[in-house]
């Protein structure tokens, strides 16, 4: 089942912060978070396992509440290029296919 | 490192033909993905493989879909006798092992 992201969509102004929350009914593995620009290929943002260890890059950073099943995309001081559409793609167990949410807008505006 | 490249980038087609993609993944990833997106929606699994071998075919894919890996290198995606739901962008990623995938710049399709 596909997990579910909120909000849909926001719009921030440069240097506001944001939450992305991504929540899943089944029990997972992993949670991977991306970011596609328009028209681009999804980039990687972050993982998160099972077990609380996170790997990522730049500045911005993620938690996993395994038991809530849950995870959320802190971005904070937020740019211009940080607009895009964020996806969470969810794994029951290592090395398995992502299942990914529908998505969320985030627009910055200068 | 090149990245994951796809090609072609952009096809379009009548209804009812055949077309086939082509992903080359990054050098050293053993797994490669193939997903399918539609607007406003995210990555949809379709298939993927470890090496050469398909280890995992979505229930969704009918059977006018194929994909291979023959060499355990690069991989091609088949659809015959295309249909204008077929019309979406289709991304293909790779990863070492079942580690972080990296997707390549995908193939809109059009079925006209």
């Amino acid at each position: 089942q596909q997990p579910v992201q909120s909000p849909q969509a926001v719009i921030l102004r440069e240097g506001e912060d944001a939450v992305i929350n991504c929540s899943s009914s089944k029990a997972l593995y992993s949670v991977h978070w991306y970011r596609q620009k328009h028209g681009e290929a999804p980039v990687f943002l972050m993982i998160l396992l099972k077990g609380g260890e996170q790997k990522g890059h730049d500045k911005i950073s993620a938690s996993f509440n395994e038991k809530k099943q849950q995870s959320s995309l802190y971005l904070t001081a937020s740019q211009l290029s940080y607009s895009g559409t964020y996806f969470c793609g969810t794994e029951i167990r290592y090395g398995n296919k992502l299942v990914f949410g529908a998505g969320t807008i985030l627009r910055v505006k200068s | 490192d090149t990245g994951v490249s796809q090609d072609p980038r952009h096809k379009i087609t009548k209804r009812g033909q055949n077309v086939t993609f082509r992903c080359d993944p990054i050098s050293e990833h053993n797994r490669l993905y193939w997903y399918r997106q539609t607007l406003g929606q995210g990555p949809e699994f379709l298939t993927y493989f470890q090496n050469e071998a398909q280890l995992e075919k979505s229930r969704l894919l009918s059977d006018r879909f194929s994909a291979e890996r023959p060499k355990g290198s690069f991989s091609t995606l088949e659809i015959q006798r295309t249909e204008q739901g077929d019309s979406a962008m289709y991304l293909c990623a790779s990863s070492f092992r079942g580690d972080t995938q990296y997707f390549g710049p995908g193939t809109r399709l059009t079925v006209l």
